[in-house]
């Protein structure tokens, strides 16, 4: 299958800080990529569609100035948590279809805002 | 849009049972079915799928079902070990660029030793 993979693995910072997650896909272009947000034992909210070369898609109810997303190219899509807050720590993962194909997930990136 | 449903949210099995995880969806537009599993702390890897085109698929302890008129699909875990203790999560998509996947709330198996 298709390797995703997310940078870092976890990170912890201070309040009102900025953190940048990378998503990349090792094997394959992707046009699109999805950022998704989980919590504890909870399934896979999606945030937004990551669109090569245009604006991201945000989903209803999630803050496009809050979570910036920026997919420069074929092979990287990033996410920037600014002005972190202890509610924005989560479980952050990356997904990316190659070709139209199925979903394949990053490992994820365990974000814990103090 | 659409709504996966997904049961039951936990299951615990003894080794060597099988385990049926069940879904449903409410769009008929929906053509693809993917199962991933989830270990702790890390992101879900897919383990099966299967299209609208198709009834059942099975790779090996692995089997899924799909009845496209009843809009469900299951999971079947055969002969289960404990490494196959994690959450598993359906989905259902519309299977074409760009589109999002919909996806089931997560059953978390464990399989007792």
């Amino acid at each position: 299958g298709a390797v995703v993979s997310q940078h870092p693995s976890w990170v912890i910072c201070k309040s009102g800080t900025s953190v940048k997650i990378e998503c990349r896909s090792l094997d394959f272009q992707a046009t699109t990529m999805f950022w998704y947000r989980q919590f504890p034992k909870q399934s896979l909210m999606l945030m937004a569609t990551s669109n090569e070369g245009s604006k991201a898609t945000y989903e209803q109810g999630v803050e496009k100035d809050k979570f910036l997303i920026n997919h420069a190219s074929l092979t990287l899509s990033t996410l920037t948590v600014t002005s972190a807050h202890p509610e924005d720590s989560s479980f952050y993962i990356c997904s990316a279809p190659p070709r139209g194909d199925t979903q394949y997930f990053g490992p994820g990136t365990r974000l814990t805002v103090l | 849009g659409e709504n996966v449903e997904q049961h039951p949210s936990t299951l615990s099995v003894q080794e060597g049972d099988s385990a049926v995880i069940k879904c449903t969806y409410s769009d008929s537009a929906s053509n693809y079915f993917p199962w991933y599993k989830q270990e702790l702390g890390k992101g879900p890897q897919l383990i099966i799928d299967i299209r609208s085109n198709v009834g059942e698929k099975k790779d090996q302890r692995i089997a899924v079902t799909l009845n496209k008129t009843a809009k469900h699909f299951s999971l079947h875990i055969t002969e289960t070990q404990p490494e196959d203790s994690a959450v598993y999560f359906c989905a259902a998509s519309q299977l074409r660029a760009g589109n999002q996947f919909y996806f089931g709330t997560g059953t978390s198996l464990t399989v007792i030793p």
